[in-house]
């Protein structure tokens, strides 16, 4: 079975710092995605990447920044962490079009 | 823009009973839908993958349909049970931009 792994379950971290959240697949899949989770909004997507160092914004990049430099790698970075950045982030992957998304079990980060 | 609705937003059920879950979407343009579960402060866990040109996938007491034309699909749950409990989402695949739209989910709750 295809794995998705994030690094924490469980982050806090302080306003201001910089904050990276990891995200490594082990079943060579191309395309990699950053999701946030927050009730009543669903689920939204941050940033996706195609291959190695490709990326794309998604509906609500502001305030991210993300890193691919290996295939099974995807980093979420949030440049100067906010309380509003407060939530469940989710890391999928897949490969091509036909095939569903794999999630990873989630960071439930909170800024204080 | 794809619009992904799922009807009801909360449903609580007797143990053993069958269940339908309801998803419609607002363009047919889609590679394939996916039903994922998620259970409280955890990811999300695939249960079915349905392709455009699919109409049903089963997977134990678990059957997905789609309708793509009239932008619609059904969770059919069979004899239902307390562990059911959770929260099930649908997703579908874009053609234009790669990535997955959710809904919003729909929250079981199955009583012994």
């Amino acid at each position: 079975d295809v794995k998705v792994t994030q690094s924490s379950r469980y982050l806090v971290k302080r306003t201001g710092e910089k904050v990276f959240l990891e995200c490594v697949q082990d079943m060579d899949h191309e395309n990699m995605f950053w999701y946030r989770q927050d009730p009543g909004l669903g689920l939204r997507l941050i940033y996706f990447s195609y291959d190695v160092k490709m990326k794309e914004k998604g509906d609500i990049p502001e305030g991210y920044s993300v890193s691919r430099e290996k295939k099974e790698r995807f980093s979420l970075i949030l440049e100067s962490a906010s309380t509003n950045q407060t939530s469940m982030y989710l890391c999928a992957s897949s490969w091509d079009t036909y095939y569903g998304y794999t999630f990873g079990s989630g960071t439930r980060l909170t800024v204080v | 823009k794809q619009e992904v609705t799922q009807i009801p937003a909360a449903l609580s059920v007797p143990e053993g009973e069958n269940l339908v879950l309801n998803c419609s979407f607002t363009d047919s343009a889609i590679y394939n839908l996916q039903w994922f579960r998620q259970d409280p402060g955890k990811g999300l866990t695939s249960l079915l993958l349905i392709q455009s040109s699919q109409r049903e996938q089963t997977s134990g007491r678990l059957n997905a349909s789609l309708d793509k034309s009239s932008g619609r699909s059904t969770l059919y749950i069979a004899a239902s049970q307390p562990g059911d409990s959770a929260t099930y989402l649908c997703a579908v695949r874009l053609y234009n931009n790669n990535d997955m739209r959710f809904g919003a989910g729909t929250r079981l709750t199955v009583k012994p």
